[in-house]
């Protein structure tokens, strides 16, 4: 079966760096994204991978390992505005997205 | 209209009855898909539509049927709404199917059915 986990749940202090990871077991692999999804709010991109390695966006980082099917997603200098469920998804072999459950991440001040 | 927009943001349906989630789009965008997201679950795929005029079943489709008309309309009923189809509805779009597909999220349908 395919399967995407990540934590349910992290803490992290305003101004810290916080990884969020995801591990996956899919049938193909045709890339990876981040999205957030602020409480009622849609889910919005972040980031995309489909090489290993890391992409860096701003604040924001993402690194992908594809042998060890296995992603991460860093936020350096964290905000309150970041508190969020961060979203790991992967594209199968049939280029559809399947979705972990999300990370809720709380940002104490 | 920019983006992708939902409606209604909310319904409370009686079981048994029928209802229409709507969504547009105005990105042109070919493919559109519809999920479901439940408490501690992912986002889950109802159907999904490649480009107008076609259309997919995705993870869980029993229950639901969707119609692509046209690029920007991807409607999706609900013939007889059961308990278990209480949940947040998001309809997405991305330019085109396969390779890279950044999807776009509308704004959701909070249903519940009693």
């Amino acid at each position: 079966g395919q399967n995407i986990d990540q934590p349910t749940e992290m803490t992290a202090t305003e101004g810290a760096i916080v990884q969020i990871n995801c591990t996956y077991q899919t049938s193909g692999f045709n890339g990876l994204f981040w999205y957030q999804q602020h409480a009622g709010e849609a889910p919005t991109f972040l980031s995309y991978n489909v090489l290993d390695g890391l992409e860096e966006k701003g604040r924001f980082s993402s690194f992908l390992s594809r042998s060890k099917g296995y992603s991460y997603l860093l936020l350096k200098e964290l905000q309150m505005k970041d508190s969020a469920s961060y979203l790991c998804a992967v594209a199968d072999s049939n280029y559809q997205l399947i979705w972990g459950a999300g990370t809720k991440l709380i940002i104490k001040p | 209209i920019a983006g992708i927009t939902q409606a209604p943001t909310s319904q409370i349906l009686a079981a048994g009855r029928r209802m229409t989630l709507r969504c547009t789009q105005d990105m042109r965008h070919n493919a559109m898909y519809w999920y479901r997201q439940d408490l501690g679950l992912g986002l889950r795929l109802i159907h999904y539509s490649n480009t107008a005029g076609t259309t997919g079943k995705g993870e869980v489709p029993d229950g639901y049927s969707v119609s692509r008309a046209n690029t920007d309309d991807f409607p999706l009923t609900l013939a007889s709404a059961v308990p278990s189809q209480t949940s947040v509805y998001f309809c997405a779009s991305s330019e085109r199917e396969g390779t890279y597909n950044e999807q776009f999220f509308g704004p959701g349908t909070r249903l519940t059915v009693l």
